[in-house]
C-alpha cells in the first residue's frame, strides 16, 4: 500500500515549456486535490476532482489544467510554464468530500521554472 | 472566508524541551481545525484534528492541541521534543460541511542537541 505517490520528484523547466505531473493513489479514494506550496503562503488549492472524469477549479487555477481519466490518477498540466509557477506541488486524496475525512498527501514535486 | 495565521516562522528548541506552536484563525463560526506535519522530503501527515467536544485534543507522536474559542486559537504542544520532531508544521481550518482546507504559512521547527 503505497498511499499517494507523485512523479517526478524534481523538475526544471524553461519558460514556455510544458509538462505533466502525475499523482497516483491506491486507497480507492474518490476525491483528489492538487495544491501548491509557496514560501510564506502555506498550501493553496489549484484544482480538485470529485471522481473519475470530473474536475473543478480551486483557489489558484490559472495556468494549470487537470484530468482524471482513471480513479487512481490525477494529472496536473502546465501548458506554458512561467517563473511564477515555481513552487512545490502536492497531491492529496480523501475518501469523501467531508472535511472530517483525512486528506492523505503525496511527497511533493519541486518545480523550478527558469 | 476563513484564514489562518501562524505567527512564528521558525522556532528552535532543545531536545527534551517543551514546544508550543501558535495558530490563530479567522472564521465566522467554529471551524474544523487541523495540524499537519511535513518532515523533510515527505508529504504532509495529519497530527490531530478538532471538530467539537473536548477542547484538548490528543494526536499522534505525543502532540496535543487546545482549542480556545475566546482567543480564536488552536495551539499545538509537545511536552518533550525529540530530534525527529524537526519538521514544518501547518495549521489548517475548514468550514463544517465543506472540504476546502485553508492552510497557514507554516512554522519550521529546528531541534538542537
Amino acid at each position: 500500500n503505497a498511499g499517494v505517490t507523485q512523479t517526478p520528484k524534481f523538475r526544471v523547466l524553461k519558460t514556455g515549456q510544458s509538462m505533466t505531473l502525475l499523482c497516483a493513489q491506491d486507497m480507492n479514494h474518490e476525491y483528489m486535490y492538487w495544491y501548491r506550496q509557496d514560501p510564506g503562503m502555506g498550501l493553496r488549492l489549484i484544482h480538485y476532482s470529485v471522481g473519475e472524469g470530473t474536475t473543478a477549479k480551486g483557489e489558484v487555477p490559472d495556468g494549470y489544467n487537470v484530468s482524471r481519466l482513471k480513479k487512481q490518477n490525477f494529472l496536473l498540466g502546465l501548458e506554458s510554464a512561467a517563473p511564477s509557477q515555481t513552487s512545490v506541488y502536492f497531491c492529496a486524496s480523501s475518501y469523501t468530500e467531508r472535511i472530517t475525512d483525512t486528506q492523505y498527501f503525496g511527497p511533493g514535486t519541486r518545480l523550478t521554472v527558469l | 472566508a476563513q484564514s489562518v495565521t501562524q505567527p512564528d516562522i521558525h522556532i528552535t528548541v532543545s531536545e527534551g524541551a517543551s514546544l508550543e506552536l501558535r495558530c490563530n484563525y479567522s472564521y465566522g463560526a467554529t471551524p474544523y481545525l487541523f495540524w499537519y506535519v511535513q518532515s523533510p522530503g515527505q508529504g504532509l501527515q495529519l497530527l490531530l484534528k478538532y471538530f467539537s467536544g473536548d477542547t484538548l485534543v490528543q494526536g499522534i507522536k505525543g502532540f496535543e492541541a487546545e482549542f480556545k474559542r475566546s482567543q480564536s486559537s488552536f495551539n499545538l504542544r509537545k511536552p518533550s521534543v525529540h530530534w525527529s520532531d524537526a519538521a514544518e508544521y501547518f495549521c489548517a481550518v475548514g468550514p463544517p460541511g465543506d472540504y476546502k482546507l485553508s492552510f497557514g504559512a507554516g512554522t519550521t521547527v529546528t531541534v538542537r542537541a
